[in-house]
């Protein structure tokens, strides 16, 4: 069965500090890519790669860092966290037939 | 500039009757269009999926979406509503063939009164 796995699923942060979000699919999914969700917005992608050791930006990369150290994991990093990072972060995984999402990171900077 | 428009924040209706949930897109390109629908804490599901060919497209749970060129449009239907139904429904375009790199709307969120 396919599966998205995020972790942690809740997180609390100090601002300024670094928070490391992750995400591991056993889909053999070359492609993998971060999103955030926020009221009135819907999803908006942060970063995505097409394969271990590549990461490409998406429409709102700043402030963060991605990486993707093999096949299966792909971490998105917030080097100093800012209120503004408040928000639900999803993780998902696809091809050019499917892409299956995670269930959800939900993060709070204070 | 691409964009995806819900205009509904928000739908109320009663158990048994139809639905509709409006999109409309703008892209330069032939799109690769979908809805998704989430529920409460959970991640995003992929109700239905138009590349190509005939513009109604069936989905699963007994939804259905339509396809226009000439509106720019992807509504989503469905005959019969139940109150399982209840979520907030996303419809994005997908930038070519990588599935994953999609541009969302803002959602809408369904509500059935049982």
């Amino acid at each position: 069965e396919a599966a998205v796995t995020q972790s942690p699923r809740n997180k609390v942060a100090v601002t300024g500090g670094k928070v490391t979000l992750s995400c591991n699919q056993t889909n053999n999914h070359n492609n993998m890519y971060w999103y955030r969700q926020d009221t009135g917005h819907g999803l908006r992608l942060i970063h995505y790669s097409y394969g271990a050791g590549s990461t490409e930006k998406g429409d709102i990369p700043d402030g963060y860092k991605a990486s993707r150290p093999s096949q299966e994991n792909f971490s998105l990093i917030l080097e100093l966290a800012t209120p503004s990072q408040t928000s639900v972060y999803f993780c998902a995984s696809g091809d050019a037939k499917e892409v299956f999402f995670g269930k959800g990171t939900r993060l709070t900077v204070v | 500039a691409q964009s995806v428009t819900q205009p509904d924040a928000r739908v109320t209706v009663s158990e048994g009757a139809s639905l509709q949930l409006r999109c409309k897109y703008s892209y330069s390109a032939t799109p690769y269009l979908f809805w998704y629908v989430q529920y409460p804490r959970q991640g995003l599901q992929m109700l239905l999926k138009y590349y190509s060919g005939d513009p109604v497209v069936q989905g699963v749970n007994g939804f259905e979406a339509e396809f226009s060129k000439s509106d720019s449009s992807f509504h989503l239907r469905k005959a019969s509503v139940h109150w399982s139904d209840s979520a907030v429904y996303f419809c994005a375009v997908s930038r070519g063939s990588a599935l994953g790199r999609l541009h969302f709307g803002a959602g809408t969120q369904l509500i059935v009164i049982p």
